[in-house]
């Protein structure tokens, strides 16, 4: 039973790029949710994906896209890459949206910005 | 005021001593809570749901108070494998699922 899977495990970019992170949900799961946490914070929310459409957003710039696709994985992107966008970037995956059962984190992108 | 707040840490403890953990929210709406663990680099993992009744779970007990908007987790006979952030988490639902997560609570258990 396949856990929650993104790449690249670790990246490296430089101010002004453009990063593509991938997400795939555990199996059966078919909701996924990206989160930032910075060093010494707790995961912040980003936003949310189901049915391919963006449900939920958390206080991130327009900067910050995703998108899901037919089999439920997703990729989030961010654009004009800022020094603070450094941080370990965790996918979450559940099954539904009105749902009380956990959510279930991937190992994470931790994601450099020079 | 930040949605959910926890004890600053870090808290260091010796083997086998009892260490509570506590944790506000400001959403009085809210419905359900979590307590996961996170050790150093690596991704967070559940530990134990919040329930109003509180719920046990080996060394680990967790407690909710509605009244007070407050989260407790304790841990009794503490292993130097508890070592971990601890994260206090509000699960926000109603067409959709979202985690708000405290800053974290350090414990280091030393011999």
């Amino acid at each position: 039973d396949a856990g929650v899977t993104q790449s690249p495990t670790h990246l490296i970019k430089t101010r002004g790029q453009q990063v593509t992170l991938r997400c795939s949900p555990k199996s059966g799961h078919d909701t996924v949710s990206w989160y930032q946490q910075a060093l010494g914070q707790g995961p912040q929310f980003i936003f949310q994906y189901y049915e391919e459409e963006e449900r939920q957003r958390g206080n991130f710039p327009d900067r910050f896209s995703g998108h899901q696709f037919p089999n439920y994985s997703s990729e989030l992107n961010v654009n004009a890459l800022l020094l603070g966008d450094s941080a370990l970037y965790l996918c979450a995956s559940s099954l539904g949206l009105n749902s009380n059962q956990p959510q279930h984190f991937g190992d994470g992108t931790r994601l450099s910005i020079l | 005021r930040k949605e959910v707040e926890q004890d600053p840490g870090p808290f260091n403890v010796p083997e086998g001593a009892t260490v509570a953990f506590n944790c506000t929210y400001s959403n009085s709406a809210s419905q359900s809570f979590f307590w996961y663990r996170q050790d150093c680099r690596k991704e967070p993992k559940l530990l134990m749901s919040v329930y109003s009744s509180g719920n046990e779970d080996g060394r680990f007990t967790a407690q909710l108070n509605r009244a007070s908007q407050y989260i407790s987790l304790l841990i009794r006979d503490s292993k130097l494998s508890d070592s971990a952030t601890y994260l206090c988490v509000n699960h926000l639902s109603g067409g959709y699922n979202k985690l708000i997560f405290g800053a974290g609570t350090r414990l280091a258990v030393h011999p």
